[in-house]
């Protein structure tokens, strides 16, 4: 059971330009959205991450946009960049689960120039 | 350490063997998770240790597979008569508490193929 599910799967964006992934969960027990970076051969890293009392969290070029009520969240990039090209994960946990993850499947992002 | 460790990084085995991935995780980090990696996919929970203390291993996909954290620091993923099916990257995490939000730092994996 996919608990989490994140589309695009792959997404090009051109340089200068607006990056949108987006995530949909089932279980509203869920407290906890995290967003992680991976570049190839490296562990994911986390980016970004929101409570479900916020309905948007900001940090520099990164915000997500959470939706409550459709069990949604979003990871948007303002101004691209080719160094943003990675693979990215959203995830959940919840309160009570002892912290553990589940992510969705991933979405590769191409930043072109 | 600077961060999470894990070994080897890359091993090969013959169907039917045993393997053992050893996990270092960030000093004074109570809380410590094995994931396994598909290619193309998301880090897939498998078990998590609170100090020495297993508080989960639903995720292990049956038992073949074993965790231990005997000191509550390095802990050892164990791998008995491995499958092809088996073949996969295989994810260390640690984090300082055990409760949500708390921030979870993976490790670079280790890769194993089971010929």
């Amino acid at each position: 059971q996919q608990q989490v599910k994140q589309s695009p799967q792959s997404l090009i964006v051109q340089k200068g330009g607006i990056s949108i992934i987006n995530c949909a969960y089932e279980n509203t027990a869920f407290d906890y959205f995290p967003w992680y970076q991976q570049f190839p051969g490296k562990g994911p890293a986390l980016l970004i991450a929101i409570r479900p009392d916020v309905s948007e969290k900001k940090e520099g070029r990164f915000t997500i946009s959470f939706n409550k009520s459709a069990k949604q969240f979003s990871l948007h990039i303002m101004d691209s960049q080719p160094g943003d090209s990675a693979t990215y994960f959203c995830a959940a946990s919840m309160g009570g689960g002892g912290n553990k993850l589940t992510f969705g499947t991933g979405t590769q992002l191409k930043v072109e120039l | 350490g600077a961060g999470v460790s894990q070994s080897p990084r890359y091993k090969v085995t013959k169907r039917g063997q045993d393997v053992a991935l050893r996990c270092d995780p960030i000093s004074g980090h109570v809380s410590l998770y094995w994931y396994r990696q598909a290619l193309g996919q998301g880090p897939e929970f498998l078990t998590y240790f609170n100090y020495e203390a297993q508080q989960d291993k639903s995720g292990l996909p049956n038992d073949r597979f074993s965790a231990e954290r005997p000191e509550g620091s390095i802990s050892t993923l164990t791998i008995q008569r491995t499958e092809q099916r088996d073949s996969a990257m295989y994810r260390c995490a640690s984090s300082l508490g055990v409760t949500s939000g708390n921030t979870i730092y993976f490790g670079e994996g280790s890769w194993l193929t089971v010929v």
